[in-house]
């Protein structure tokens, strides 16, 4: 049963750099979508990017700018930067996994809390 | 980019049917996936391609999509179904996954 763990540091300050893994266990990264989905305090979905695990990516235009998103599939773990964090990005972070061809999440990380503030 | 609209919150006693609706322009044609969120945890996937379900998703759960609008249906409803629900869809134009806003489930 595959199995995703996403960690960061809980907390970071206005204009750095946040920095988060999500570790893949009990299944391969090969042929899988993998997303990162993002939901503030007491509202919905959004989807922040996602990566092939041959390291093709798209990300949300309304992100694009700020965010970067890799794999390595040496250690089964994607990664995901955002840059000049404001505090609208506080919220708890899920990576999610679609398997090639599929049009939906299957498998969800329980999701790792982040807090933008000084 | 597409838009998926969804009722803020639907009501339905214990033992009753809950329909949650999800707008789209021609969503009909497109693939309708629904997700479960129960306060502090994860989504989780109860709805794959309109009306199918994961293995471990009650039979009770349904869906179907025609239109203008896909509908998650919920047989004999449970208390421990109230969550919030999420349609989602892929937007072929950019390549994404796009979610509705949710719909809050009180039982």
């Amino acid at each position: 049963q595959v199995q995703l763990q996403e960690s960061g540091p809980g907390q970071v300050k206005p204009s750095e750099t946040l920095s988060l893994t999500c570790t893949v266990s009990g299944g391969s990264i090969s042929s899988y979508y993998w997303s990162w989905i993002r939901q503030p305090p007491g509202k919905g979905l959004e989807w922040i990017g996602y990566i092939f695990s041959n390291g093709r990516t798209n990300y949300n235009p309304a992100l694009k700018s700020r965010v970067t998103i890799s794999v390595d599939t040496s250690k089964n773990q994607l990664s995901l930067k955002v840059s000049s964090e404001t505090a609208a990005d506080t919220a708890v972070y899920y990576c999610a996994r679609a398997k090639e061809g599929d049009s939906f999440m299957d498998v969800w990380g329980k999701g790792t809390t982040v807090t933008v503030s000084s | 980019s597409y838009v998926l609209t969804q009722p803020p919150s639907v009501s339905v006693a214990p033992g009753k049917t809950a329909r949650i609706t999800c707008g789209g322009n021609n969503i009909g044609i497109k693939s309708v996936h629904w997700y479960q969120q129960k306060p502090g945890q994860a989504p989780v996937l109860v709805i794959y391609y309109d009306n199918d379900r994961p293995s471990g998703i009650p039979e009770r759960f349904s869906g179907s999509n025609s239109g203008n609008t896909a509908t998650l249906t919920i047989n004999r409803v449970e208390a421990g179904d109230e969550a919030d629900y999420y349609c989602q869809v892929w937007d072929s134009s950019g390549d994404h996954p796009v979610f509705g806003g949710g719909t809050k489930l009180t039982v």
